[in-house]
């Protein structure tokens, strides 16, 4: 059985701030490794996933994650936020095209 | 392919009723799941289908819940006596087999049916 916990329920930062959302799994077997992120009222949209290969994914709106297995980690960061970064964050692990875990998510809240 | 839809969109029912939800996935997708998502938490698994088959059921899906995937392209989620507990954001998503090449591999999530039951 695999489990995601995100370390932290709500990450305030300022404009233009580097932002980091940590995520930690635990699993018997080998997994894929997902980061989602949620606006209000609308589902779930895909940043980034680690499937195999590099350890360091990059993801679409300047996003990326490194997968750490040593520490069994997948931590999403940010160089730069902007206002419009503002939403829920959800990591979520899959054991092999499985169905998905998810964490309890992370509220990312952008102030200027 | 303008990928997940679901319907409809939102869903107000009084307790005791029944409701039912309908998602259509990506149509070279195989596999199709069901999530639900209350205030404040991540989504939660309740059932998989690979194709027309349902292969994994969770323990939150109680005998009140009955999902289908007729000749495996949509899917409905069927709640029958909804109760108050019942009112959630109901999450479809689809993906393609992972044998297919992990390149492609992904899940889609659709934009969910909001259930509240009064």
């Amino acid at each position: 059985a695999q489990s995601v916990t995100q370390l932290d329920s709500q990450v305030p930062v300022f404009e233009e701030a580097p932002v980091e959302l940590r995520c930690n799994y635990s699993s018997s077997v080998s997994v894929y490794l997902f980061w989602y992120v949620q606006y209000p009222n609308q589902g779930l949209q895909l940043l980034l996933k680690y499937l195999s290969g590099s350890t360091l994914v990059k993801g679409i709106n300047g996003f990326e994650a490194e997968f750490n297995k040593s520490q069994t980690s997948f931590h999403l960061r940010k160089p730069s936020v902007h206002i419009s970064d503002t939403a829920e964050y959800f990591c979520a692990v899959s054991g092999r095209g499985n169905k998905l875990v998810f964490g309890a998510g992370t509220i990312l809240r952008v102030k200027s | 392919d303008t990928g997940v839809s679901q319907n409809p969109r939102h869903k107000i029912t009084k307790r005791g009723q029944n409701v039912t939800f309908r998602c259509d996935p990506i149509s070279e997708h195989n596999r199709l799941y069901w999530y639900r998502q209350t205030l404040g938490q991540g989504p939660e698994f309740l059932t998989y289908f690979q194709n027309e088959a349902q292969l994994e059921k969770s323990r939150l899906l109680s005998d009140r819940f009955s999902a289908e995937r007729p000749k495996g392209s949509f899917s409905t989620l069927e709640i029958q006596r909804t109760e108050q507990g019942d009112s959630a954001m109901y999450l479809c998503a689809s993906s393609s087999d992972p044998g297919q090449g992990a390149s492609v591999y992904g899940y889609t999530f659709g934009s969910g049916t909001r259930l509240t039951v009064v």
